[in-house]
């Protein structure tokens, strides 16, 4: 079985800090993708990386930068956060394919609070 | 932006009804179509994955649905169980690398 795992499941940070959100695959996926989930706005895509080093802005990236260094970590920062950031995040990751007919897989989840 | 939509949010059924789920897209040009489960404070999990391709797809009780033309997919649960209590998530692929999500239709199954 697929297994994506995300370094915390709650955390609470204060406004200003810098946060660091790890999300880890097991299963050799070539892309993985950080959403975050807030009521009444559905999952939003803040970014995706197809590959080592490679990184795309999805839909709301202001705010967030990330990293992957390695093919199956994949981490989304915080330069300096706000209390507008508090969400659930989550990671997912997928097969590459043509024109990514593989479905995705998702972590657990992190509920960020910032106060 | 392409729009995803799922009706009725909330839904309440007796244990053992047949059901129903509703999404529908703005644009049929789509690669894919993605049924998720989502339990409270919890991840989301793959339940079913229709190929622009394909017209439907199975797996136990739930039978998904994909009709490109209309912009409509449906999520049809038979025999529905206690367990079956969860929010049902639809995404549609329209780029080839990642998802829209519409907002959920949150079920209870009553005992």
């Amino acid at each position: 079985d697929v297994k994506v795992t995300q370094s915390s499941r709650y955390l609470v940070k204060r406004t200003g800090e810098k946060v660091f959100l790890e999300c880890v695959q097991d299963m050799d996926h070539e892309n993985m993708f950080w959403y975050r989930q807030d009521p009444g706005l559905g999952l939003r895509l803040i970014y995706f990386s197809y590959d080592v080093k490679m990184k795309e802005k999805g839909d709301i990236p202001e705010g967030y930068s990330v990293s992957r260094e390695k093919k199956e970590r994949f981490s989304l920062i915080l330069e300096s956060a706000s209390t507008n950031q508090t969400s659930m995040y989550l990671c997912a990751s997928s097969p590459a394919g043509t024109a990514n007919t593989y479905e995705q897989y998702f972590g657990p989840g992190t509920r960020l609070t910032v106060t | 932006k392409q729009e995803v939509t799922q009706i009725p949010a909330a839904l309440s059924v007796p244990e053992g009804e047949n059901l129903v789920l509703n999404c529908s897209f703005t644009d049929s040009a789509i690669y894919n179509l993605q049924w998720f489960r989502q339990d409270p404070g919890k991840g989301l999990t793959s339940l079913l994955l229709i190929q622009s391709s394909q017209r439907e797809q199975t797996s136990g009780r739930l039978n998904a649905s994909l009709d490109k033309s209309s912009g409509r997919s449906t999520l049809y649960i038979a025999a529905s169980q206690p367990g079956d209590s969860a929010t049902y998530l639809c995404a549609v692929d329209y780029s080839g690398y990642a998802l829209n999500f519409g907002k959920g239709t949150s079920l209870l199954v009553t005992p």
